[in-house]
């Protein structure tokens, strides 16, 4: 199975701030590499698509960069409406597998 | 609009058989993947398995034995059965199309 070491699991954080949540595959991907959003008793929102592109309806401050193995979420300029749970998830072959999650939280 | 919703019982007793409903609407079975995802209380996202459009299965290699997916294409609906549930099945059940649209999500807990 291909497993996503996903970093890091915490990551306190300003409202301004730029962030960046990173998830190393174990395995050759390619782009299929997909970042969700959770709030507290919510269902995952997905946020990008392709390792690159922007779900519809998501802010320009979200976006999705690859380099190697390794994939990045990043948010410019931290709102309070971002402050979830956010995972990675590749779906280049079964079992698909998820990131263990990054907590976004107040500084 | 593209509608998931789960359903069944929130309460199983050890060792038994949990049945969960996926009834979908605002698309078809016959042209997109229902997946099964998992939650436990306070943990993070594990896939289950797939119904894939032309009703081919795909399950998590964990859970395989104790896994099944099926449907009803006249029905919209995409069913999971796990058997021999123990505690640590307990959780919040979502179907999603593709990991695109997904479900409220149900919540099962595994208790006596």
């Amino acid at each position: 199975d291909i497993q996503m070491t996903q970093s890091p699991s915490s990551l306190p954080a300003s409202l301004g701030d730029r962030v960046t949540i990173t998830c190393r595959a174990s395995q050759d991907i390619g782009n299929y590499l997909r970042w969700f959003q959770q709030k507290p008793g919510k269902s995952p929102r997905l946020m990008i698509y392709g390792a690159t592109n922007l779900a519809a309806g998501v802010p320009s401050r979200f976006s999705g960069s690859r380099s190697g193995s390794d994939y990045s979420l990043t948010i410019n300029s931290l709102e309070s409406e971002d402050m979830a749970i956010y995972y990675c998830l590749q779906h280049n072959e079964y079992p698909l597998t998820f990131g263990s999650g990054t907590k976004l939280e107040i500084k | 609009q593209v509608q998931l919703k789960e359903s069944g019982p929130g309460l199983v007793q050890p060792s038994q058989t949990l049945s969960l409903t996926c009834t979908v609407s605002g698309f078809s079975l016959t042209s997109y993947n229902v997946h099964w995802v998992r939650q436990p209380p306070g943990k993070g996202l594990e896939w289950m398995g797939r119904m894939r459009y032309n009703g081919d299965t795909s399950y998590n290699s964990a859970l395989k034995s104790r896994l099944s997916i099926s449907r009803d294409t006249s029905k919209n609906q995409v069913f999971l059965k796990m058997n021999s549930l123990q505690t640590d099945d307990t959780g919040t059940y979502y179907c999603t199309r593709d990991a695109n649209a997904w479900g409220q999500g149900a919540s099962v807990t595994v208790s006596s």
